[in-house]
């Protein structure tokens, strides 16, 4: 069965460094999405991805971050300067569109430390 | 705005009995999508049982059950025949459709499921 990916699971980095967290959605989806969880907090939205463009940010999604999908197959979030309370547990989603309302695919997520 | 509200912060069941995990949202929008997902110890997000408000059942997936009253806004999660691997955390989850970009989780219920 088709299943989103990424890597990698863990990532530790400085304060101040950029860091890329790079996901493979499921290969027929279209929409794309970043999620982050504080450690012991809800799932939050950052941001949504659809035809090679931003559809929707939230509040967290400030200029440190971006997404970028380089080529058919990979959607990136990369932040450029790393802050301490950057540190959680980042999922990437993608949703086929149609079908069940909003329904979207969880990867297993990568743990950002930020020291 | 919309809203996911989980009251229970933790619950305990005995293995093999039912249990109910309570979900409450609100949105005036009449287009939504209500999931819930869960989260073992490792981290990833699993999806469980799906709900769109013009259902006129409600859905079944296994021994997961959503018991939907939409007079009352209030989506619960039921499991049935609780198993020890059932210990985790379980998300509700909301997106407005039909063509939501983001879900809206509440905080979240442990549960323990005990021998």
């Amino acid at each position: 069965e088709p299943e989103v990916t990424q890597t990698p699971s863990h990532q530790v980095t400085q304060m101040g460094q950029e860091v890329i967290l790079r996901c493979v959605p499921i290969s027929n989806h279209l929409y794309f999405y970043w999620y982050r969880q504080i450690l012991g907090q809800k799932v939050e939205f950052l941001v949504s991805f659809y035809n090679n463009e931003i559809s929707e940010k939230s509040e967290i999604f400030d200029d440190q971050f971006s997404v970028e999908r380089p080529d058919g197959s990979n959607f990136t979030l990369k932040i450029r300067s790393t802050k301490l309370e950057d540190s959680a547990m980042y999922f990437c989603a993608s949703s086929p569109g149609g079908g069940r309302v909003g329904e979207q695919f969880f990867g297993p997520g990568t743990r950002l430390t930020v020291l | 705005a919309q809203k996911i509200t989980q009251t229970q912060p933790g619950m305990f069941v005995q293995e093999k009995e039912a249990v109910t995990l309570d979900c409450t949202y609100d949105t005036s929008d009449p287009s939504y999508g209500l999931f819930w997902y869960k989260q073992p110890s490792s981290g990833e997000m699993i999806f469980l049982i799906y709900q769109g408000s013009y259902d006129q059942q409600n859905a079944t997936e296994g021994r997961y059950s959503l018991n939907f009253q939409k007079a009352r806004k209030s989506a619960n999660l039921v499991i049935s025949a609780s198993q020890l691997g059932d210990s985790a955390m379980y998300f509700c989850a909301m997106i407005l459709g039909p063509y939501g970009n983001k879900l809206v989780f509440g905080a979240g219920t442990i549960l323990r499921v005990k021998s």
